[in-house]
């Protein structure tokens, strides 16, 4: 079975910092990624996702990942946080080949300061 | 587009009493639905796996008795927590997949169930 690690449980930054939020799976075969966002009080949205093709992926506002196989990794980074980027950021992974069932990791606090 | 709802919001019953809580896909067909557990400050844990006409499948450790799935329609997937106790007070998410996308869930907005 799979499985996804989000080594940075609560991350602070300031501004206008560049983020990269860690996310590393255990899987032999082929996967799908994804990192999902919860803002304060609202559902889980869908920022980017990673099948195939090109690795770098660009997400919604801004975000955006790299899918590195040999590192069984897929990082997310934006260049400039904003105070509205503060939320709950989940790495998530499912099997190709199966019923699409996500494995998510345990998710990512982060704090935007002004 | 891609709008999943889950009602109620938030609900607060005694124990041993039951509660249902539905989600629906508000602009698209959803042949596969999702439930999913939330604990505080914790991940997301998939619960169950619901079809639409068929039985859901559960993941291992949860009782299907207990959480009943019952996927009647392309566009509605009801969880009954039945005899609850104050254990099963969590937050509870479904999500449901379009026919035609691959992998791509969309997420309800989650329902707050407290058993007192």
């Amino acid at each position: 079975a799979q499985s996804v690690s989000q080594h940075n449980h609560h991350v602070i930054l300031s501004e206008a910092a560049s983020l990269e939020l860690g996310c590393n799976y255990s899987y032999g075969g082929t996967v799908n990624l994804f990192w999902y966002v919860q803002y304060p009080g609202q559902h889980l949205q869908l920022l980017l996702k990673y099948f195939s093709g090109d690795p770098l992926v660009k997400g919604i506002k801004g975000f955006e990942a790299e899918f590195i196989k040999s590192k069984f990794s897929f990082n997310l980074r934006k260049p400039s946080v904003q105070w509205s980027d503060t939320a709950e950021y989940f790495c998530a992974v499912s099997t190709t080949g199966t019923a699409s069932k996500l494995t998510f990791g345990t998710g990512t606090r982060l704090q935007v300061t002004l | 587009g891609a709008v999943v709802s889950q009602h109620p919001s938030w609900v607060i019953c005694k124990s041993g009493t039951s509660v249902k809580i539905e989600c629906r896909s508000l602009d698209f067909q959803a042949t596969t639905m999702f439930w999913y557990r939330q604990f505080p400050k914790q991940s997301l844990m998939l619960m169950a796996t619901s079809n639409e006409g068929s039985k859901a499948t559960y993941e291992q450790g949860v009782e299907k008795d207990k959480f009943l799935i019952n996927h009647a329609s392309l566009t509605l997937s009801t969880l009954t927590v039945t005899s609850a106790h104050p254990e099963d007070s969590s937050f509870y998410i479904c999500s449901a997949k379009p026919g035609t996308s691959a992998d791509t869930q969309y997420f309800g907005p989650g329902t707050r169930l407290t058993v007192l």
